[in-house]
């Protein structure tokens, strides 16, 4: 079973910071997703990574293949972007389960204006 | 993309009482999967919503407590049975078409007393 940490648990940052939060796992993956969860429990996609960078707005995420590492950025960071970031990986190709996700616990980000 | 929505977003129930929850997609999707989110902690798989048979179940979650129905391709309900203060959670729905495009749903958040 693949476990997936995220660090920090907690992030408080001031309007304007450049933020980090990590997320590593343990066992090959087909995907690593990256979701923002809002105080009401909806949840949106940010970014399906299986390589490389991708780049929306002021988000950046980058994977490690190698290291099972990834990395989501935010630059300029707002008020409005508080909100719980959860890493969550597909499992790899065999017997189907690239379907199924496995989530880290979640990083609760407070930006203060 | 596709839009889940779920009824209701969120409910009260009492002790040993049942409660259904369901999933609407606005277009078909391959598969369609239920979460649980504990307080405090990552999000579950409870099982894979199969379409026009039994749900496939993650261990530790049983059809007794937790029957699911999948009629059609954009459509499933999940009933927490005999409910207990211990099913307070966020339950969430979730559909595919491929394992890299993941849409949730906003989630119900259940309170038992």
């Amino acid at each position: 079973k693949n476990e997936v940490e995220q660090s920090p648990q907690n992030l408080t940052a001031q309007e304007g910071e450049f933020i980090t939060i990590n997320c590593s796992y343990s066992v090959g993956i087909s995907a690593l997703h990256w979701l923002q969860q809002h105080p009401g429990g909806g949840i949106v996609s940010l970014f399906m990574l299986s390589s490389g960078k991708k780049k929306h707005g002021r988000l950046i995420a980058t994977i490690n293949i190698q290291e099972k590492h990834s990395s989501l950025h935010i630059t300029a960071s707002h008020p409005r972007d508080s909100a719980v970031y959860i890493c969550a990986v597909n499992g790899d190709y065999s017997g189907g389960s690239n379907y199924k996700l496995t989530f880290g616990k979640g990083t609760l980000l407070t930006v203060n204006p | 993309s596709a839009v889940i929505s779920q009824k209701p977003s969120r409910d009260i129930c009492q002790r040993g009482t049942s409660l259904t929850i369901q999933c609407q997609v606005d277009s078909q999707v391959t598969m369609m999967f239920w979460y649980r989110q504990q307080p405090g902690q990552s999000l579950t798989l409870i099982a894979t919503a199969n379409q026009g048979s039994e749900a496939t179940y993650e261990s530790g979650f049983v059809i007794d407590k937790f029957p699911i129905s999948r009629p059609n391709l954009t459509f499933s309900t999940l009933t927490v049975s005999n409910m207990s203060p211990e099913d307070s959670s966020i339950y969430l729905c979730s559909g595919t078409r491929t394992y890299n495009e993941q849409f949730f749903g906003p989630g119900t958040r259940l309170t038992v007393l």
